[in-house]
């Protein structure tokens, strides 16, 4: 069973669309993430979500908007989509207390055209 | 802000001999620190956590340090072979930043035949 998944694995859109990636946990964890990978290979969080408490990077544009229906899930919505918006999205999970590894997703790759 | 560093060259190893990795920070030492491996295509994958009390953890074939004085973590692997080639991370586990982690950009580490 895959611990965290992340649907879709590519994801090709034109400028302006609005588009949603969705990641599933099956470890129990109470806390999930939404990380941007650029091209330079840098992890950046942009979401951490624990138990309805949202904690936002501030550099992050409000066109994205992490949606949790439930503990074991959180949806990235990504609205009027730019083509800086191109990266690689990842989705992790943990315990959420210190010192505890994180799990991530197998990556969407967005490509905005 | 808190600084992370790599060597972002590639690191090109002959088999069978030991690869060191070289993370660096700038400010104030981490709680924790732990190393992770990307594949290409794929989410970072955990490997190792050492404590700032901890000098040196092992597992199998893998070794961290860990010099707060420094405020640097060497990654080792002994015995390497072509199958550790990969993007190795480091990433700080800051209390003061609600336990997220920060990364580095990582070092692609290719070991030769």
């Amino acid at each position: 069973d895959t611990a965290v998944s992340q649907t879709p694995k590519y994801l090709v859109t034109q400028m302006g669309n609005d588009k949603s990636i969705k990641c599933e946990q099956n470890l129990g964890h109470d806390t999930m993430y939404w990380y941007k990978q650029d091209s330079k290979k840098f992890l950046k969080i942009m979401f951490s979500y624990n138990n309805k408490e949202l904690i936002i990077n501030e550099t992050v544009p409000n066109r994205f908007s992490p949606k949790s229906p439930d503990k074991a899930h959180l949806n990235l919505h990504i609205n009027s989509l730019e083509l800086g918006d191109s990266a690689v999205y990842f989705c992790a999970s943990s315990s959420g207390w210190e010192g505890t590894e994180a799990f991530f997703g197998q990556g969407t790759r967005l490509t905005v055209v | 802000s808190q600084k992370i560093e790599q060597n972002s060259e590639a690191l090109n190893i002959q088999e069978g001999k030991t690869a060191t990795l070289t993370c660096n920070y700038t400010n104030y030492s981490p709680a924790y620190l732990q190393w992770y491996r990307q594949d290409p295509g794929r989410g970072p994958v955990f490997l190792l956590l050492i404590r700032e009390n901890e000098k040196e953890k092992r597992k199998e074939r893998l070794k961290v340090t860990f010099d707060t004085t420094l405020k640097q973590s060497l990654f080792h692997i002994t015995a390497s072979q072509p199958a550790d080639s990969a993007t190795y991370l480091c990433a700080l586990d800051m209390i003061r930043s609600n336990y997220q982690l920060i990364w580095g950009a990582g070092t692609k580490l290719i070991i030769k035949p």
